[in-house]
């Protein structure tokens, strides 16, 4: 089983419509989250980190649920611009400096 | 902004050739990272650094070597360039809590 699961997609939406994505971990005593965005041939940018409590960010809703040991990621109101791929990232255990990362969710956002 | 500089964005080198990959922060940042990222694997972690001549290996360290003599630059270093090394290495440095910022990204191409 892999460390950080995502589902690859694509997940291909209307404008305005909105989606949400799911990653699950595998080590139950990861500490920090984050969801980045990357566009193609570009390098990934950090879109949100996740808090325990959950945190939203403008049309962006992050969710930590550690009984199930996944996050989420909702995005509403689409836009064109939001078509890339999302990013999972947790760190493991035995080093908060290690960050793994989930290959991506891709997201097409159509007019 | 956090700015993350790597040297070279497209490098074509041969078989056998010694390959340097620069990255500069100019946060005062004191982690940083060498990941390399390829189609279906996702982000892979080949080294990190978290404080001047430290460094630490990550998952798929074998063919590479880091330098970090100074706070703000982190080199990765090819001592004999192979072909399963053709790759975009993207570099990072990241915040106390753990957010990522990555360089551009520098593709590699081994022939």
């Amino acid at each position: 089983r892999k460390e950080v699961e995502q589902d690859p997609g694509p997940f291909n939406v209307p404008e305005g419509a909105t989606v949400a994505f799911n990653c699950t971990y595998s080590n139950s005593a990861s500490q920090s989250f984050f969801w980045y965005r990357q566009d193609c041939r570009k390098e990934p940018k950090l879109l949100m980190s996740v808090y325990s409590s959950g945190n939203e960010d403008g049309r962006f809703t992050a969710q930590l649920n550690r009984a199930s040991q996944y996050i989420s990621l909702l995005i509403r109101d689409s836009k064109l611009s939001d078509s890339a791929t999302y990013l999972c990232v947790v760190n493991r255990m035995d080093s908060s400096y290690k960050l793994i990362f989930g290959s991506g969710t891709r997201l097409l956002v159509r007019p | 902004d956090v700015k993350v500089t790597q040297s070279s964005r497209y490098l074509v080198k041969r078989t056998g050739e010694k390959v340097f990959l620069e990255c500069v922060q100019d946060m005062d940042h004191e982690n940083m990272f060498w990941y390399r990222q390829d189609p279906g694997l996702g982000l892979r972690l080949i080294y990190f650094s978290y404080d001047v001549k430290m460094k630490e290996k990550g998952d798929i360290p074998e063919g590479y070597s880091v330098s970090r003599e100074k706070k703000e630059r982190f080199s990765l270093i090819l001592e004999s360039a192979s072909t399963n090394q053709t790759s975009m290495y993207l570099c990072a440095s990241s915040t106390p809590t753990g957010e990522l910022f990555f360089g551009e990204g520098s593709r590699l191409t081994v022939l």
